[in-house]
């Protein structure tokens, strides 16, 4: 059974367009992160929660939003996609420090 | 210097050998560290904890070496499936709840 799971698997969405990318988890971990992925390179991450404790990373473009209504969901908005911004969308999450980390199956974003 | 590195490979290793790489870290304070493997267009998925005193995991053993601030994973037996990157992760204390992630080391298992 999936213990995070992203939606939409694939999106789709037009240059300067937003676009909300989802997760939610099942695994009752305080901590949820939000990395961008592009083709041959390592992970990087955008930001995380502990609990409902926002850390943005400092070179996350402003462009990059993130919520976290509750414990299960963490939501990544894009306000105005560019062509750079496509890439593999990863959540993870994790129960804490010196804890490895869940990925989800990720989104794959395209821009038009 | 990145904090962590790796060889990017790739590997080229014949169905049923035995391979091995290693993945070095900068930062001494490291506490925790992690082998995880990514297929191509998929996410990442943990393959082990690694451990002061090395662990086995099946065919997979990883091994940490503080002094020399390296990790290593051997791969006994290889089989086709393998075929994967295999992604060094570590964790640093003062970083808190993030880790950190190294490029990446390609393994092609062929027959």
């Amino acid at each position: 059974d999936a213990m995070v799971i992203q939606n939409p698997r694939y999106q789709v969405t037009q240059f300067g367009k937003p676009v909300t990318l989802s997760c939610s988890q099942t695994l009752n971990h305080n901590v949820m992160y939000w990395y961008q992925q592009k083709s041959s390179q390592a992970p990087k991450l955008l930001f995380h929660y502990y609990d409902k404790d926002f850390n943005n990373e400092a070179d996350t473009p402003d462009n990059f939003q993130s919520r976290r209504p509750n414990t299960s969901f963490c939501f990544l908005d894009i306000r105005s996609p560019g062509l750079g911004d496509a890439a593999m969308y990863l959540c993870a999450t994790s129960s804490g420090n010196n804890q490895p980390q869940h990925f989800g199956d990720g989104t794959r974003l395209s821009i038009l | 210097r990145k904090e962590v590195e790796q060889d990017p490979g790739p590997f080229n290793v014949p169905e049923g050998a035995t391979v091995a790489f290693n993945c070095t870290y900068s930062n001494s304070a490291s506490q925790s560290f992690f082998w995880y493997r990514q297929d191509c267009r998929k996410e990442p998925k943990l393959l082990m904890s690694v451990y002061s005193s090395g662990n086995e995991d099946g065919r997979f053993t990883a091994q940490l070496n503080r002094a020399s601030q390296y990790i290593s994973l051997l791969i006994r037996d290889s089989k086709l499936s393998d075929s994967a990157t295999y992604l060094c992760v570590v964790n640093v204390k003062a970083a808190g709840n993030k880790l950190t992630f190294g490029g990446g080391t390609r393994v092609l298992v062929k027959p």
